[in-house]
């Protein structure tokens, strides 16, 4: 296992149109995070899974933002409609889970650049 | 919306000098604090994991501090090097999720 992997690494897309972005945490992690990046700030959370089930979803985020985890395993990030202010570096990291404690392992970001 | 603050955005130090920063967060709903080093290009890596309240953590030239009574802990970084040079993230885990700080970004001066 060689970590966590994002698909894809760079993103352009015109406003208006549908992106996806795939997340591949390590095997055997539980948890699954998904955050957003914009220049001079950090991380801001988006959402995060356990398994299968979608805990929490930020309250920042519109109703164009989806994602899933079909299967506990990898995770799907879709904007629909993207616009101006969606450019952002989108990270995804995963835990354990077992412990709470654990650190978070991070992939290495897909950023989108809506045009 | 759980506020983790962290103090300098940015800082830069001369090779050789040491500096700390700091993060504070809630002190409610604590299960732990962590620290991750951001260097361009790369993801962001873990340096500490920390739960206990006066824990202190060392990686080489790197250590930490928590109080979780008060809601700070500090990073300092002894004898900075240019490889030292990165954002440094801290991160509050509260009822099961992981809330970020904004980061100090380091920048060590040859």
């Amino acid at each position: 296992d060689t970590g966590v992997s994002q698909d894809p690494r760079h993103k352009i897309t015109k406003r208006g149109q549908n992106v996806t972005f795939r997340c591949d945490p390590i095997s055997e992690h539980n948890r699954l995070y998904w955050y957003r990046q914009t220049l001079g700030q950090g991380p801001e959370f988006l959402t995060y899974f356990q398994n299968e089930a979608q805990l929490e979803k930020s309250r920042l985020l519109s109703d164009r933002f989806s994602a899933e985890r079909p299967k506990g395993s990898f995770s799907t990030l879709e904007i629909q409609r993207t616009e101006q202010g969606d450019s952002a570096m989108y990270l995804c990291a995963s835990t354990p889970g077992v412990r709470e404690a654990s650190e978070a392992f991070f992939g290495q970001g897909t950023r989108l650049t809506v045009v | 919306i759980l506020n983790v603050e962290q103090s300098p955005q940015s800082l830069h130090v001369q090779e050789g000098d040491s500096t700390n920063f700091t993060c504070s967060f809630p002190s409610s709903n604590f299960y732990a604090l962590h620290w991750y080093r951001w260097e361009t290009a790369k993801s962001p890596e873990a340096l500490f994991v920390m739960t206990l309240n006066g824990d202190e953590k060392k990686k080489g030239r790197i250590s930490a501090t928590l109080n979780t009574k008060e809601g700070y802990s500090y990073l300092y970084i002894k004898g900075s090097q240019p490889e030292d040079s990165a954002t440094y993230l801290c991160a509050f885990l509260g009822n099961y999720k992981l809330s970020f700080g904004a980061g100090t970004t380091v920048t060590v001066r040859a």
